[in-house]
């Protein structure tokens, strides 16, 4: 399958720890988004990704979080010293340029106790 | 900003009957126009999209016109089915900059009954 992957599928944690999670996009994509849902709402945009390059983050995105996509490849979300309320599906997406579909990968939910 | 509204759900058919789910959007520019579905225990799938005023997207019985004067992209389907019950997300994407990302609807849960 040559789908979106992320890993973990689930991540608990204590408040307070650090968590990284991993995006795997579709291969010939240059484009990777970044996408926070939490219960009873749509996903909210976090941060985006052309090639290498971190081209917009969100507000939401405190300066607890830090993303990369070192080689244009895979990308990672870092949130350090997680808090009760960064509990969400963190989820990712990959496309081609212009206004191509965007392809989800299965999301990644935390849970910080 | 751009914005999303979709109709208060949870919204619970009998199998056969019709389905519409509304949608209206504020953006500016020209957006792209996305219906997203989570079915169960798995991933968003793209279920249609229009990318310009009038277009029509449709899919698996499903479709949903583009319409500018009114700022809707309503989704309908003539005759409802069980495997249909999933959470339907209404998404626009700015087509006016390089970065686009989506804006979502809080999205709406439909439960169809045999």
């Amino acid at each position: 399958d040559t789908g979106v992957s992320q890993d973990p599928r689930h991540k608990i944690t204590k408040r307070g720890q650090n968590v990284t999670f991993r995006c795997d996009p579709i291969s010939e994509h240059n484009r990777l988004y970044w996408y926070r849902q939490t219960l009873g709402q749509g996903p909210e945009f976090l941060t985006y990704f052309q090639n290498e390059a971190q081209l917009e983050k969100s507000r939401l995105l405190s300066d607890r979080f830090s993303a990369e996509r070192p080689k244009g490849s895979f990308s990672t979300l870092e949130i350090q010293r997680t808090e009760q309320g960064d509990s969400a599906m963190y989820l990712c997406a990959s496309s081609n340029s212009g206004p191509e579909t965007q392809y989800f990968g299965p999301g990644t939910r935390l849970l910080v106790l | 900003g751009n914005s999303v509204t979709q109709m208060e759900g949870p919204v619970t058919l009998s199998e056969e009957a019709f389905l519409t789910i509304n949608c209206t959007y504020t953006a500016t520019g020209y957006p792209s126009l996305f219906w997203y579905v989570q079915y169960p225990g798995e991933g968003l799938q793209l279920l249609l999209k229009a990318t310009k005023a009038d277009d029509k997207g449709s899919n698996k019985g499903f479709e949903a016109t583009y319409r500018k004067e009114t700022t809707s992209f309503h989704l309908e389907k003539g005759s409802v089915q069980v495997s249909d019950s999933a959470v339907y997300f209404c998404a626009l994407s700015d087509g006016t900059g390089a970065n686009s990302k989506l804006t979502f609807g809080k999205g709406i849960t439909l439960s169809v009954r045999p």
